[in-house]
């Protein structure tokens, strides 16, 4: 079971170039989301999806782009990259854990991270 | 004003110490109370969460919550080094799908 991957690891871009982060999960969690890490500025969510096929936005989508086309894959795309993208990626799938009168609460198991650096 | 409020730090202990972490928030909305621990270049991983006011307790770590007075608390027991990292406290509604996050509180534990 390898839980929440992220690929890569680490990326170094050009202003305006473009690219795709990859992150997979492999305990068939419904929820899944893109954050950044900034510093100072603590987890902010891009986007997320609730299921195949459906995405929605968070706190910070401009200049982002998503698809789940496959339930174990969110994958995030940048397709103009910008200076002020350089950050920390972090994807997270949620999963269920028991709450108030029957209803669970949603929390969030997260990958390794994905340093992006845009020159 | 944002919905959760966490000192950033850093905050510098030596080891043995008790240590104490808070956030406060402003959406009374929110039952479900989350800390988070990140280790340095590494993701986030739930340590403890609670949706009860008072204190829960998981060994050397004990999460408390006052809902009247809007604020929550993580406190460590005989800090070790290794308990070294950022802490993240975390929130949300009843069904909520999204968790609201404080910045995150970077923590060092000195030998």
């Amino acid at each position: 079971n390898a839980g929440v991957t992220q690929t890569p690891k680490f990326r170094v871009l050009k202003t305006g170039q473009s690219m795709t982060l990859l992150c997979a999960q492999d305990m068939n969690h419904e929820y899944m989301y893109w954050y950044r890490q900034d510093p100072g500025m603590g987890l902010r969510l891009i986007h997320y999806s609730v299921g195949e096929g459906t995405t929605a936005k968070g706190e910070v989508p401009d200049g982002y782009n998503v698809s789940r086309l496959k339930k174990q894959n969110f994958l995030l795309g940048l397709e103009s990259a910008a200076p002020s993208q350089t950050s920390v990626y972090f994807c997270a799938s949620s999963y269920t854990l028991p709450g108030l009168a029957g209803v669970g609460v949603e929390t969030q198991y997260f990958g390794p991270g994905t340093r992006l650096l845009v020159l | 004003q944002k919905e959760v409020e966490q000192d950033p730090g850093p905050l510098s202990v030596p080891e043995g110490a008790i240590v104490s972490l808070n956030c406060t928030y402003s959406n009374s909305a929110f039952q479900y109370f989350m800390w988070y621990r990140q280790y340095s270049r590494k993701g986030p991983e739930l340590l403890m969460y609670t949706y009860s006011s008072g204190n829960k307790e998981d060994g050397r770590f004990t999460a408390q919550v006052d809902k009247s007075s809007k604020y929550i608390s993580l406190f460590i027991r005989d800090s070790q080094p290794s308990d070294s990292a950022t802490y993240l406290c975390a929130m949300s509604g009843l069904g909520a799908q999204k968790l609201v996050f404080g910045q995150g509180t970077r923590l060092t534990i000195n030998p």
